[in-house]
């Protein structure tokens, strides 16, 4: 299958300083790429959507001045959490879908963020 | 908005057993997808279904898609200790977002 990488696995950071993520699709283009964001035991939540050229789609109560999203290329996109809180501390995914719309995401192994 | 109900949340099985997880929609899907994810990994696309009433098997994993598209269930059986991990079925409306299920976490006694 598609292989999505991600960057940095593991960020740990003081309190007020911004993190950026990055999400790419090593062997596919991927028009749309999705940012969810995981608790400890818990589901994953979509935060964004993500289409090249294009604003982000943001989910209800995702706050998008806080996370910034930027899908500069069919094979990457980014995820800055700025001014991050400990409150930010999670596990934030990335998956990419190519083409068409009923297929399956494929997902980047995750970045783990922990604010001091 | 729509919802993705899974149950149960955890469920523990000696070896051998069997495995159940439900999921069901509040609305019709278009279509419906299984992911696993190990501890401290990341979700791993299992299967989609799409028509109604349709029936895959991957080996030891059968997969159900309800009549009405808006449940489904994941069945193992005989279960391994590779199993182990967080099974989450993720729901599509049309052609919205995926919306996951909260997942069943599933242990098991060797």
């Amino acid at each position: 299958g598609a292989v999505v990488s991600q960057h940095p696995s593991r960020v740990i950071c003081k309190s007020g300083t911004s993190v950026k993520i990055e999400c790419r699709s090593l062997d596919f283009q991927a028009t749309t790429m999705f940012w969810y964001r995981q608790f400890p035991k818990q589901s994953l939540m979509l935060m964004a959507t993500s289409n090249e050229g294009s604003k982000a789609t943001y989910e209800q109560g995702v706050e998008k001045d806080k996370f910034l999203i930027n899908h500069a290329s069919l094979t990457l996109s980014t995820l800055t959490v700025t001014s991050a809180h400990p409150e930010d501390s999670s596990f934030y995914i990335c998956s990419a879908g190519a083409g068409v719309i009923y297929n399956e995401q494929f997902f980047g192994p995750g970045t783990r963020l922990t604010v001091l | 908005g729509q919802q993705v109900m899974q149950i149960p949340q955890y469920q523990h099985v000696q070896e051998g057993e069997d495995f159940t997880t439900y999921c069901n929609s509040s609305t019709t899907l278009s279509n419906i997808q299984w992911y696993k994810q190990r501890p401290g990994g990341h979700p791993v696309f299992l299967i989609q279904l799409v028509k109604s009433g349709e029936v895959k098997k991957q080996k030891r994993l059968t997969f159900q898609f309800g009549e009405a598209k808006k449940n489904s269930s994941l069945h193992i059986t005989a279960t391994q200790t590779t199993d182990v991990g967080t099974y989450f079925c993720a729901g599509r409306e049309g052609a919205q977002k995926l919306v996951f299920g909260q997942g069943t976490r599933l242990t098991i006694n060797p």
